[in-house]
């Protein structure tokens, strides 16, 4: 079974570009939830996603910042006009359902450089 | 909001032996959720196990098991006959039974010597 796949692994932006992080859930899984990790600092919410909803972005930032999950294809982060505080490791993980005993699996991030 | 604290920046253990890596976490609620994920250098977050608040009974995984004393808030992650391969980052995560966003610590980097 192939695990959650992000892509890209590395992404280098100047400040003003947009980025683009796409994840792929692991197979049969529909929630899809978006972590950042800062530098020295643990995982921290960003957004939950179900096929085509946005069930709860109250983690990621109000402006700049959007997530989408079609019915086709991967789940999207988009950062509009990255400034330089915006570099990070961004995870995605998915999980079969959400609550419960059910378990979150990472894929292996997206390191964000802003120049 | 809950919060998850880990109060050793690093441990250091020598291959074969044990180490035990704190984590303590605040929260009012009754039911709830405790994870211990592995970061290695390729950042890779990888789950290494998982504890039910409503179990007594402390989870085992192989080489690792935890101490949960749901009193006290503490769930501790035991690593016995110590591995090279385990030196990593170690995060521990609380996730309310009704809820789904996973709240970390800021971790612990575990070094291994030979």
């Amino acid at each position: 079974n192939a695990g959650v796949m992000q892509n890209p692994r590395h992404l280098v932006r100047r400040r003003g570009q947009e980025a683009r992080l796409r994840c792929s859930p692991m197979k049969g899984h529909s929630h899809v939830y978006w972590y950042r990790q800062l530098p020295e600092e643990g995982l921290k919410f960003m957004v939950y996603l179900q096929k085509e909803n946005i069930i709860d972005e109250s983690g990621m930032p109000k402006e700049r910042f959007s997530a989408e999950f079609p019915k086709e294809g991967p789940s999207i982060l988009r950062i509009q006009q990255v400034v330089r505080g915006d570099s990070a490791a961004y995870f995605c993980a998915s999980s079969h359902r959400t609550g419960g005993t059910d378990t979150q699996y990472f894929g292996p991030g997206t390191r964000l450089t802003v120049l | 909001a809950q919060t998850v604290t880990q109060s050793q920046p690093e441990m250091s253990v020598q291959e074969a032996e044990t180490v035990t890596l704190s984590c303590t976490y605040d929260t009012s609620e009754s039911d709830y959720y405790l994870f211990w994920y592995k970061q290695p250098p390729s950042r890779q977050m990888i789950l290494v196990i998982r504890q039910e608040a409503y179990k007594q009974q402390n989870a085992t995984e192989n080489r690792f098991s935890v101490n949960f004393q749901k009193a006290a808030k503490s769930f501790s992650l035991k690593i016995s006959d110590s591995q090279l391969g385990d030196a990593a980052m170690y995060f521990c995560a609380y996730r309310s039974a009704r809820g789904y966003a996973l709240n970390f610590g800021k971790g612990t980097s575990l070094l291994v010597t030979p």
